[in-house]
């Protein structure tokens, strides 16, 4: 069954710790993308890559960092100059930035002890 | 500047009535519409789209309605079920743009 598939699903991390969130699919997408959710509010765009080896910020991609390795897997890093981390994080794909839609994971809920 | 936004934070609608959730932009280089379902503690789930290209897509018992003048678009259920039940998230994307845009999102609930 091909998907997306985020781990863990809880996740408590300690001030001033780096944390990194999986992602990794097996959909074949080029495009893969990283939102965060808050209560209330719609997903915001943290980073996003359109192929291997290549990712771009978003809209609110300060305090966190990304790679592309391989197509399959976008890791994603809260480091501890994100000053509210604390959130809903998703990860999604599509077959490339232009053809849409997103298909997304169920998500990671990161919490500050 | 909220680009994207669903001015009805919820909804609540009888089961078999229709449901209408309702979205507006701002940006006119947007051309393409999709819409979200999202359970708790899930990803959302892709629904339906629609191209700036056309003014309605309907998929069974979902149809989109989309209105360039107005900026305007929204999502019809009909007849709507318990199962509906859920927060549904519109959002718009641009050719140039290659990001999509979310509304905060509209929790509907379908009460028997």
């Amino acid at each position: 069954d091909g998907g997306i598939t985020q781990s863990p699903k809880y996740l408590f991390r300690k001030e001033g710790q780096n944390v990194t969130l999986s992602c990794e699919q097996n959909l074949n997408h080029d495009a893969m993308y990283w939102y965060r959710q808050d209560p209330g509010q719609g997903l915001r765009l943290i980073y996003y890559s359109q192929i291997v080896n290549d990712f771009q910020k978003g809209d609110i991609a300060e305090g966190y960092s990304v790679s592309r390795e391989k197509k399959e897997s976008f890791p994603l890093t809260v480091t501890s100059a994100q000053k509210n981390p604390t959130a809903f994080y998703l990860c999604a794909s599509s077959i490339s930035l232009s053809n849409q839609p997103q298909h997304f994971g169920d998500g990671t809920r990161l919490s500050i002890l | 500047d909220q680009q994207v936004k669903q001015n009805s934070p919820s909804l609540s609608v009888q089961e078999g009535r229709i449901s209408i959730l309702n979205c507006d932009y701002t940006n006119s280089m947007f051309d393409y519409f999709l819409w979200y379902k999202k359970y708790p503690a899930e990803g959302p789930t892709f629904l339906i789209s629609i191209s700036s290209i056309k003014d309605k897509n309907e998929d069974g018992r979902f149809t989109v309605f989309l209105n360039k003048s107005a900026k305007h678009l929204s999502l019809h259920i009909v007849p709507s079920q318990p199962g509906d039940s859920a927060v549904y998230f519109c959002a718009a994307l641009s050719g140039g743009y290659n990001k999509l845009i979310f509304g905060a999102g509209t929790r509907l609930a379908v009460h028997p």
